[in-house]
């Protein structure tokens, strides 16, 4: 399967921790990476590999794969987090690129 | 430090050929670490991969647009080229160009993206 599925939303109280999933069967080969897109902005690249993060991504954000489910976990949420998020991989073949539908994160 | 800025007109007619140029600075598109890559994004709705290239090989494009689209690089100019061709409304997006650092599927530098629309 060359499909990503997310939930369409999760919210999480201020400073509590929340976790969005992305499920596909590439995932059991690849790796997802995952992505915080705000209105009017690009696509930010916030978490790849088995638990990597970019320079300046705060240490909130942690990944982890279980299976064929990718997960990207926010640990005490804060305000800036609100946001739609992301994750991709490459598709079961290896040579094309997926992405989820998205989940909009809203901290309450 | 990567930057990647589009280019393009930001309004097509149906059935003409979108042309859009990705102008990368910070480093040489020519380099064998990087993937270059395109996505878009219909008003209020999710991402869509268009298609990845790569300086030593061929391009790869998503099966739905195949028939479609192309991607080119010039390494004169350090830029990369999104073509797409018998527009329709359904491609109106915001498109962007973004780059990936040694996996074809993580996009670490993007840039501001661009809104096309396909309109008479």
């Amino acid at each position: 399967s060359s499909e990503l599925t997310q939930d369409p939303a999760v919210s999480v109280a201020l400073g509590q921790t929340v976790r969005i999933t992305c499920q596909g069967d590439s995932l059991r080969r690849y790796y997802a990476s995952w992505y915080q897109q705000k209105p009017g902005q690009a696509p930010l690249l916030v978490l790849y590999g088995r638990d990597n993060r970019p320079s300046g991504i705060p240490g909130r954000f942690s990944g982890s794969t279980s299976g064929n489910t990718a997960s990207l976990t926010v640990t005490g949420a804060q305000a800036e987090d609100d946001a739609d998020y992301y994750c991709n991989s490459r598709d079961s073949g290896g040579n094309l690129v997926v992405f989820g539908g998205g989940t909009r994160l809203t901290v309450l | 430090q990567l930057q990647l800025q589009e280019s393009g007109p930001g309004l097509v007619k149906p059935s003409e050929t979108l042309s859009l140029t990705c102008s990368v600075s910070g480093g040489p598109i020519s380099s064998n670490s990087y993937y270059w890559g395109w996505i878009r994004q219909p008003p209020g709705k999710g991402l869509e991969w268009i298609g990845t290239i790569f300086y030593s090989g061929s391009p790869y494009y998503n099966p739905s647009l195949r028939s479609r689209v192309s991607i080119s690089l010039d390494t004169s100019k350090n830029q990369f080229s999104l073509k797409l061709t018998s527009v329709t409304a359904a491609d109106t997006a915001i498109y962007y160009c973004a780059s990936a650092y040694s996996s074809a599927s993580t996009f670490d530098y993007w840039g501001q993206g661009t809104l096309v629309t396909v309109s008479s």
